[in-house]
């Protein structure tokens, strides 16, 4: 199975700052055939099911804010936040579905500073 | 609007077995691949299964095979998990989800309990 480590565990950012959570996989999700990076990040806030925010490792879903991105390549990825809002408080998981299992990172909490 | 609603769970002794069922709308269910993913209270998320459009193809996290079943019934638009067997550690929200890759729509979610 691919395992997912996210890093930091757990993270205190100023309002209006850049946030950046890390993510590395075990071995590479990029599909070759594609040259695509199996790899999404999703937010999810007390009480609430997750909601994606990035798939392809940087394609952003409709609707989601341009403050957040996703980069990286292979087995290594980042998720940045640009500018810190007050709603962006949650926990954040990235997710290979390069193969099954599709398998999480453990989350990272992201709190304001 | 696409909407996935669950059913099914509860508190269930160990060893015990439920059935939950997710009613899917809002679009061509039948074209779609569908999974399962679940959250123990207080934990991270954890892929449970997925399930190709037309059923032939189907695939577990190593934890719940041989006790889940996934199946689908797509004349009714609906997804199915068969839990048999079940542990404490299956004690979890269970999520039906769209789609066998990413996943931009997620049901409410509908919590198992498993415990004596």
């Amino acid at each position: 199975d691919i395992v997912m480590t996210q890093s930091p565990d757990s993270l205190a950012v100023s309002l209006g700052e850049r946030a950046t959570i890390n993510c590395k996989s075990s071995q590479s999700v990029l599909y070759s055939s594609n040259n695509k990076n199996n790899l999404g990040w999703y937010q999810q806030k007390p009480g609430q099911p997750p909601k994606l925010l990035i798939y392809w490792a940087s394609t952003r879903e409709s609707g989601v804010p341009d403050r957040f991105s996703g980069s990286g390549s292979g087995t290594d990825f980042t998720l940045t936040i640009s500018s810190l809002q007050a709603e962006d408080v949650a926990v954040y998981y990235c997710h290979q579905y390069y193969t099954p299992p599709h398998t999480f990172g453990q989350g990272t909490k992201l709190e304001i500073k | 609007e696409v909407q996935l609603v669950e059913s099914g769970g509860g508190l269930v002794q160990p060893g015990g077995s439920l059935r939950l069922s997710c009613v899917a709308s809002g679009f061509m269910f039948r074209n779609y691949w569908m999974s399962w993913v679940r959250q123990a209270p207080g934990k991270g998320l954890e892929w449970v299964a997925k399930i190709k459009p037309d059923g032939s193809e189907k695939y577990f996290v190593d934890s719940v095979k041989g006790r889940f079943t996934i199946s689908r019934d797509n004349a009714e638009n609906s997804l199915y998990l068969q839990m048999n067997s079940l542990r404490g550690e299956d004690t979890a929200v269970y999520y039906c989800v769209m789609g066998g890759s990413w996943y931009n729509y997620w049901g409410q979610g509908t919590l198992v309990t498993v415990s004596s």
